[in-house]
C-alpha cells in the first residue's frame, strides 16, 4: 500500500512571498489533515477535510492560508503572503472514516524556511 | 482547555539502557491514546492506539502502558538501539462528537548513543 504523498520535501522562500504544498493521500482514506509543527512544539492541526468538505479549520490562519480537496483525494495548502513565523514541518495525515481508532497515517512532510 | 503533556522533554541514553516516558492527559471523556514515533527526516510512524483502561501494547522492544482513570500512559523501551533514537509523541483523542480532533503533547526527543 502506498503512503501518503507530500511535495515538496523542502522549501525556501522570502517572506511576503507565496509558496503552495501538495498531498496525496492514501486511497480510500477519507479524511485529510494538514498539521503545522513548529521545532519545540507539538503538531498543530491547521484543517481537516471529511471527502471534499471542511470538518474544522479553527487554526487555520485565514488570512494568509488557504487549503482545497476539490475531488475528495489529493490536497494543496497554500501560504499567500508568507511570515518568518511560518517556518515549520508540514504535516498531511490521512485516516480512514470507518474503524474505531482513527489512527492517522503521515507524510514525510514538507520543510518551509522563510525567510 | 484540554492539555497533554510528555515528560521528559528529551533524554539520552547509552545502548542497551532500558527507559521509559510519560504521557500526561485529561481522565475525563477519554475515547483513544496514540502513540507515534517521529524520526528526523521520516514520515510520523504510529506505534500504539489505546483504548481500554489497563491495556499493555508492545511492538518489538517498545511497550505501552493506559491508566485512563489518572490520565497517564507510559512508554516503554527495552534495550534501547540507536535507531530508537526519535521524537516519541503521544495524542489524546478526546469522545467528543465525531470529529475527535487529535491533542498532541510536545514529545520526548530520545537519543541513543552507541
Amino acid at each position: 500500500e502506498a503512503g501518503v504523498a507530500q511535495s515538496p520535501r523542502y522549501k525556501i522562500i522570502e517572506k511576503r512571498q507565496s509558496v503552495a504544498f501538495w498531498c496525496n493521500p492514501i486511497s480510500g482514506h477519507a479524511t485529510l489533515y494538514w498539521y503545522q509543527q513548529i521545532l519545540g512544539q507539538g503538531p498543530k492541526l491547521l484543517i481537516q477535510f471529511q471527502n471534499n468538505g471542511v470538518v474544522d479549520d479553527s487554526q487555520l490562519p485565514k488570512d494568509r492560508f488557504s487549503a482545497e480537496r476539490l475531488k475528495g483525494v489529493d490536497s494543496t495548502l497554500k501560504i499567500q503572503p508568507a511570515k518568518l513565523e511560518d517556518s515549520a514541518v508540514y504535516l498531511c495525515a490521512s485516516s480512514l472514516v470507518t474503524g474505531r481508532t482513527y489512527e492517522q497515517y503521515f507524510g514525510p512532510g514538507t520543510r518551509l524556511t522563510v525567510t | 482547555i484540554l492539555n497533554v503533556e510528555q515528560s521528559p522533554q528529551s533524554l539520552h541514553v547509552q545502548e542497551g539502557d532500558s527507559t521509559n516516558f510519560t504521557c500526561s492527559f485529561p481522565s475525563s471523556n477519554f475515547y483513544a491514546l496514540h502513540w507515534y514515533r517521529w524520526e528526523t527526516a521520516k514520515s510520523p510512524e504510529a506505534l500504539f492506539v489505546m483504548t481500554l483502561n489497563g491495556d499493555e501494547k508492545k511492538k518489538g522492544r517498545i511497550s505501552a502502558t493506559l491508566n485512563t482513570k489518572e490520565g497517564y500512559s507510559y512508554l516503554y523501551i527495552k534495550g534501547s538501539q540507536p535507531e530508537d533514537s526519535a521524537t516519541y509523541l503521544c495524542a489524546f483523542h478526546p469522545n467528543a462528537g465525531n470529529n475527535r480532533k487529535l491533542i498532541w503533547g510536545l514529545g520526548t526527543s530520545l537519543a541513543v548513543n552507541p
